[in-house]
């Protein structure tokens, strides 16, 4: 079964706008990782947040993790056209075979 | 993007055929993956590998055989492969195989299987 789900699964905004995607998960992780992926590109990381971390920032993006909830969400802020993109959560799961789990992953769509 | 490429970029086979994927590595990792991704699914991890030992293989058929000659380098053999083998292959390296290191990927292989 499916780890990570993000939501929504597509997200049209208005540059300069932010964006907040989500992503939930059924079991206990180690971390949970965001990547973002250009059309037909390889998926490139963004920022990884452990399961001991509530929030984390790295230039105009901010993660945070709610493992009581076992969510966590990517806000982008100030979006621009070059954000548009596919955005997946990658989670690591605990256990003795800790591997990633991406999910279907989000489309962002930033209009100019 | 340099830190892992990928050959070739793009590739049209038909189903009787035998082709390979490249994979090439220049982080100093340990540990690097063949995941495919097909539209409207998460991406799939195929296989992993390990300072060139094969450490998983998520029930991947056998049309698909990979190949670790060194941890720089990894294959993907191909032959005899279905329409719905279609997709990208993205290839990824890490510095360990555990999930708390972050994954690099290369640019991926678009498959289209005739």
């Amino acid at each position: 079964s499916q780890q990570g789900e993000e939501d929504p699964q597509a997200l049209s905004i208005q540059e300069g706008e932010n964006a907040t995607m989500n992503c939930s998960y059924k079991t206990s992780i180690n971390n949970l990782q965001w990547y973002r992926q250009n059309s037909g590109r390889g998926l490139v990381h963004l920022i990884l947040i452990r399961s001991n971390e509530r929030e984390k920032h790295s230039g105009r993006l901010r993660v945070t993790l709610d493992t009581s909830k076992k969510s966590s969400s990517l806000l982008i802020t100030a979006s621009r056209a070059a954000d548009t993109a596919s955005y997946f959560c990658a989670t690591d799961e605990t256990g003795a075979n800790s591997k990633l789990t991406f999910g279907k992953g989000i489309t962002l769509s930033v209009r100019p | 993007e340099t830190g892992v490429t990928q050959t070739p970029r793009h590739l049209v086979m038909g189903m009787t055929n035998k082709k390979s994927l490249k994979c090439e590595q220049h982080l100093g990792h340990n540990a690097m993956y063949w995941y495919k991704q097909s539209a409207k699914k998460p991406l799939e991890l195929m296989f992993v590998y390990n300072f060139k030992e094969q450490t998983e293989n998520n029930s991947v058929p056998s049309r698909f055989s990979p190949e670790c000659p060194n941890s720089s380098h990894l294959f993907l053999h191909l032959h005899t492969l279905q329409p719905e083998d279609s997709a990208l292959y993205l290839c990824a390296s890490s510095q360990d195989e555990e999930g708390r290191y972050e994954q690099y990927f290369g640019p991926g292989t678009r498959l289209t299987v005739t």
